[in-house]
């Protein structure tokens, strides 16, 4: 498989912007998700971009640019609710139907 | 509720006791696919299913077996199992329709191979 990059771990106070950002090798790319993952708990859908640039969905955006390999996710006013893991998955244009995570980023968020 | 269910939600076994883990959705979705996740390396993809009796391999299907006979369930079998299977496994379902890419996922299957 090809590699997909982003941070282990972040730590931000409640209040502030937190940003994810993801990379990946762009040769074959068909999609980039965001899943949040709380602890224990099944990954939940966030996000999907196929074409650049941002996609807004209330407090969380996400952003592509698939000439660079990159994609960050945008976590604004941050909710002590918002501490979990972060995914960052590819599809891949050989098959609609197979996915390849990160390896998560853990984000924590402190009063 | 839609909803994708597997069962059991916890599993301890032994090495080459064969296994079945369950996965039900109730959305009619023609996507499903088994993913198993370990810490330091995220969600990897076992196998996945375009619809009933289409079935592919992902990125770890070596000591997995899948079937599809019908829409709802997607069963993942360990002929025999290793402890190198220990691992917690989510079972996901999508409509598969291009305007629409949510994977819901069910809750997680954690098995111990001893």
């Amino acid at each position: 498989g090809q590699n997909i990059d982003q941070p282990t771990e972040m730590t931000a106070t409640e209040g502030a912007i937190v940003q994810i950002n993801c990379t990946y090798q762009t040769s074959g790319f068909n999609g980039l998700f965001w899943y949040q993952q709380h602890a224990g708990e099944a990954p939940t859908f966030l996000s999907y971009n196929v074409l650049d640039g941002l996609e807004e969905k209330g407090r969380f955006s996400s952003f592509l640019s698939r000439s660079k390999g990159y994609s960050y996710l945008l976590l604004k006013e941050l909710q002590m609710k918002d501490s979990a893991s972060y995914l960052c998955a590819v599809r891949w244009t050989d098959s609609w139907g197979k996915f390849q995570f990160g390896a998560g980023t853990q984000v924590v968020v402190t009063p | 509720e839609a909803q994708v269910t597997q069962n059991p939600r916890y599993l301890i076994t032994v090495t080459g006791k064969k296994l079945t883990v369950t996965c039900s959705q109730n959305m009619n979705h023609e996507y499903m696919s088994w993913y198993r996740q370990d810490p330091g390396l995220g969600l990897r993809q076992i196998y996945y299913s375009m619809n009933v009796e289409v079935t592919d391999k992902g990125d770890v299907p070596e000591g997995y077996k899948v079937s599809r006979k019908e829409k709802r369930n997607f069963p993942l079998i360990l002929e025999s199992p290793s402890p190198n299977q220990t691992s917690l496994y989510f079972c996901a379902s999508s409509t598969g329709l291009a305007g629409d890419q949510t994977q819901y996922f069910g809750p997680g299957t954690r098995l111990l191979v001893l």
